[in-house]
């Protein structure tokens, strides 16, 4: 199956400063989102981008299909982007292989 | 409002006591599908659902069930649960690409 690999595992920042997580996966895929898991435990769909680049906010993801990675950038972060980002991709419409996630913490 | 409901949202129980872990949702979605988070290990799935009367097999299917006999309900049923599936476990539906996932239910097989 699909591996996906995200990069780094851990990141703690400060408040404000700028971040960027990288997700490599090893097939061609048509469907890779990103997810945020707050320290809550909820599950938010951040972006679905199997291609290209959308901005959301301080949030923007690009993916690069040809050369299988995608990045989540993080503008002015802020203690509550503190959580699990998770990359997912997926071959088909029916099945998501996940990422181990990278934690981010953000501290004031 | 939109959403994915789960229940319970936590459970303790004992090896081999069946259960079942229900999930609804209002959205009026065809597809939705099970996943158990466990640490460093990320979300797997472990069944989904197309449509009515059509379940297939995740990644980790093993040791559970599911039916699918109305569009909102998508129950997940461990007939003799063992402590191998303590776990964290999401509800998810989706239309088109976009996928909403319910609150989480954490299980502890003892």
């Amino acid at each position: 199956g699909i591996q996906v690999e995200q990069s780094p595992p851990d990141l703690i920042l400060q408040e404000g400063a700028n971040s960027t997580l990288r997700c490599n996966f090893s097939d061609s895929v048509n469907n890779l989102q990103w997810f945020h898991q707050n320290p809550w435990g909820q599950l938010i769909n951040l972006f679905y981008i199997p291609s290209g680049t959308k901005q959301n906010g301080r949030l923007s993801a690009t993916t690069v299909a040809t050369e299988r990675y995608s990045l989540l950038y993080i503008s002015s972060s802020q203690t509550t982007d503190s959580g699990v980002y998770f990359c997912a991709v997926g071959s088909g419409y029916s099945t998501l292989t996940f990422g181990k996630g990278t934690m981010l913490l953000v501290s004031p | 409002e939109a959403q994915v409901t789960q229940n319970p949202r936590y459970l303790i129980t004992v090896t081999g006591k069946k259960l079942t872990v229900t999930c609804s949702q209002n959205m009026n979605h065809e597809y939705m599908s099970w996943y158990r988070q466990d640490p460093g290990l990320g979300l797997r799935q472990i069944y989904y659902s197309m449509n009515v009367e059509v379940t297939d097999k995740g990644d980790v299917p093993e040791g559970y069930k599911v039916s699918r006999k109305e569009k909102r309900n998508f129950p997940l049923i461990l007939e003799s649960p063992s402590p191998n599936q303590t776990s964290l476990y999401f509800c998810a539906s989706k239309k088109g690409y976009e996928q909403y996932f319910g609150p989480g239910t954490r299980l502890t097989v003892t």
